[in-house]
């Protein structure tokens, strides 16, 4: 069965702090993706990433993976208070079309002034 | 072009009625699921279907859930008799089917219903 942890699952940080999130998952898997949720909304794809040592960047986020150690991180660059979002990994599982993503625990991210 | 829809956005309903949750895909995705996402289990994967036909409904957790697709399209998931545990916010998502240009068919998520169970 796959698992997928993140942390930490709460993490409060000052404007213009770095931090980076965590996720590990626990068997092989062909992707992984980061989205974020503002609260009483949906799911918003931030970035998938596809092979051993892809990284991705947009904005103040930088997303990278490595397969090997099955594990993603999501760094924060000089956070701003628009950060503020649960942040979730989701690994895939491939059964043969479908792919069916398994969520890590999400990260609830406040940035202070 | 518009994204993936889903109706209500909002349901309350007594314990032991049966409910209807509705989701329109994203026209051409071929490929729709359906999550749940709760306090106390996270996000967790319910359904998925191809087409008309759901090779996977591994995630439903009991036999109160079903769901079905109709032209391919339009997905009604079905609690019936529900239970408080029910409440969560259930979410739908749609993609294109995998290979080619979309070899990694990105899921696109609707705005969720809210589900309370009084």
């Amino acid at each position: 069965e796959l698992k997928v942890e993140q942390n930490p699952l709460f993490l409060s940080m000052q404007e213009g702090k770095n931090y980076t999130i965590y996720c590990n998952y626990s068997t092989t898997s062909d992707r992984l993706y980061w989205y974020r949720q503002d609260p009483g909304k949906s799911l918003e794809s931030l970035f998938v990433l596809l092979s051993n040592g892809a990284v991705k960047q947009e904005g103040r986020l930088m997303a990278s993976l490595d397969t090997k150690a099955r594990l993603s991180t999501l760094h924060i660059t000089a956070a701003v208070h628009d950060l503020s979002a649960t942040y979730f990994c989701a690994v895939v599982l491939n059964t043969g079309t479908a792919s069916k993503l398994t969520f890590g625990t999400g990260t609830r991210l406040q940035v202070t002034l | 072009g518009a994204g993936v829809s889903q109706s209500p956005s909002n349901k309350v309903t007594e314990k032991g009625k049966d409910v209807e949750l509705r989701c329109d895909p994203i026209s051409g995705h071929t490929a729709l699921y359906w999550y749940r996402q709760s306090l106390g289990q996270g996000l967790e994967f319910l359904i998925y279907f191809q087409g008309n036909s759901a090779p996977d409904k591994s995630g439903l957790p009991s036999d109160r859930f079903s769901a079905e697709r109709t032209g391919g399209s339009v997905s009604t998931l079905t609690i019936q008799r529900t239970q408080q545990e029910d409440s969560a916010v259930y979410l739908c998502a749609s993609s294109r089917p995998a290979g080619g240009r979309h070899a990694y068919n990105e899921q696109f998520f609707g705005p969720g219903t809210r589900l309370t169970v009084l």
